[in-house]
């Protein structure tokens, strides 16, 4: 079946400008994650939705920085009046939710290269 | 304190030699999970495998075997007769049933294999 689709898959655009990354997760999938990954560096959590809720929002960087769930399914990402240290990789993954707490593996998406001039 | 230590954070092997990659995790949790991803030079991120806290079973998948040791809280990946196709960066991962849904990645080590 389809993965977790995110778009767009390149993104350059101005300081100071707005933007709004958007993921498709797995269909079935409760639960959806938000990281951003910089050059070289690991995977730093930002939030994460299960369902339409966001339990835990505690690695958004600042206030710029928001993110919203509808239906149980497609998420945006958005990062306001974007600055230099907004360049990165924006990665979003998703999971089955069972009884047995988070056991399931995340899967994926390829991730929106964002670069800001 | 960072929950995931992937003390290595390159590593460079000659094809067919076996290499282990190294995590240590941290955890008060009874109840947890484990988890190697593998991150390719295209980008996207493959799950390799999860263990859960109670099954310290050892796998093996092919090349790939995994030693999960609660006694000193790692869980290392071992890649033997490596080739090319093994270059990334792997990741090691935990969740926690105490911590609702969260998952905390590692720093990833890179692999290179030289052929």
């Amino acid at each position: 079946g389809a993965g977790v689709s995110q778009s767009p898959s390149n993104k350059v655009t101005e300081k100071g400008k707005d933007v709004e990354l958007r993921c498709d997760p797995i269909s079935g999938h409760t639960a959806l994650y938000w990281y951003r990954q910089s050059l070289g560096q690991g995977l730093e959590f930002l939030i994460y939705f299960q369902g339409n809720s966001a339990p835990d929002k505690s690695g958004l960087p600042s206030d710029r920085f928001s993110a919203e769930r509808t239906g149980g399914s497609v998420s945006t990402l958005t990062i306001q009046r974007t600055q230099q240290e907004d360049s990165a990789v924006y990665l979003c993954a998703s999971s089955r939710l069972t009884g047995a707490g988070p056991s399931q593996p995340q899967h994926f998406g390829d991730g929106t290269r964002l670069s800001i001039l | 304190a960072q929950k995931v230590t992937q003390a290595q954070t390159e590593i460079s092997v000659v094809e067919k030699e076996d290499v282990t990659l190294d995590c240590v995790y941290e955890t008060r949790d009874t109840t947890y999970y484990l988890f190697w991803y593998k991150q390719p030079p295209s980008g996207e991120l493959v799950f390799l495998i999860r263990r859960n806290s109670f099954d310290e079973q050892n796998e093996i998948s092919g090349r790939y075997s995994w030693n999960f040791q609660k006694s000193t809280s790692s869980f290392n990946f071992t890649i033997t007769a490596s080739q090319v196709v093994d270059s990334a960066v792997y990741f090691c991962a935990l969740s926690e049933e105490g911590t609702g849904n969260q998952f905390y990645f590692g720093t990833g080590t890179s692999l290179t294999v030289i052929p």
